[in-house]
């Protein structure tokens, strides 16, 4: 069962920040939130991870909530080659023993 | 960066036939994984290997057979393809200890089963 629920699509004007929402109510205090991509016709493509703090890395930052239960990544100038589903994402599990559990992701439209 | 390669991105099978979908990376990493995807449905792993000869089934490995004879190559096998099992095949890799284990797939395999 997935741990995550997320909008199924989202709007964005290009160059603006884009937002997207997930809730993991269920998570536990050790798993971790990763965030993934996949553009048409391509492989899932890492973005960032988090367990408690803020994140931020080239491609976007990572908001996580004091309770854990929900998080928000942000792409800050949004390109319309960030067009893709963005999958959010917990990993339960010990390091030499997870598994990802995957949702449905959320469709990012980018518009001119 | 670490490269993963899918044999092929498109094969059209009959049912009953034997499918061979072959992984390779170039990376050394010591975890290989196969997913399917469908639509709605998001990534299903089917099975998983942490090193050589070494497989673990995932969540839906009915059908499915994996080898794993050389730590660079991961075979997912359907010993006899039905059309239940058309779909997008992904494989992916990750190095084996602590930290991010992040993912890094490849460009998957689209199998039409007719």
């Amino acid at each position: 069962d997935a741990k995550t629920t997320q909008p199924t699509s989202m709007d964005c004007a290009e160059g603006r920040a884009a937002n997207l929402p997930c809730n993991h109510s269920t998570i536990s205090g050790n798993e971790y939130v990763y965030w993934y991509r996949q553009i048409h016709s391509q492989g899932p493509q890492y973005i960032i991870h988090g367990l408690k703090n803020n994140e931020t890395n080239e491609m976007a930052s990572l908001i996580i909530t004091e309770d854990r239960k929900s998080s928000t990544l942000i792409l800050p100038h949004a390109t319309l080659r960030d067009t893709a589903v963005y999958y959010c994402i917990v990993r339960v599990g010990a390091d030499s023993n997870y598994q990802l559990i995957w949702g449905a992701g959320t469709k990012l439209i980018i518009k001119p | 960066d670490v490269k993963v390669t899918q044999s092929s991105r498109y094969l059209v099978k009959r049912t009953g036939e034997k499918v061979f979908l072959e992984c390779v990376q170039d990376m050394d990493h010591e975890n290989m994984f196969w997913y399917r995807q469908d639509p709605g449905l998001g990534l299903r792993l089917i099975y998983f290997s942490y090193d050589v000869k070494m497989k673990e089934k995932g969540d839906i490995p009915e059908g499915y057979s994996v080898s794993r004879e050389k730590k660079e190559r991961f075979s997912l096998i359907l010993e006899s393809a039905s059309t239940n099992q058309t779909s997008m095949y992904l494989c992916a890799t990750s190095y084996l200890g602590p930290g991010a284990n992040v993912l890094t797939f490849g460009a998957g395999s689209r199998l039409t089963v007719l």
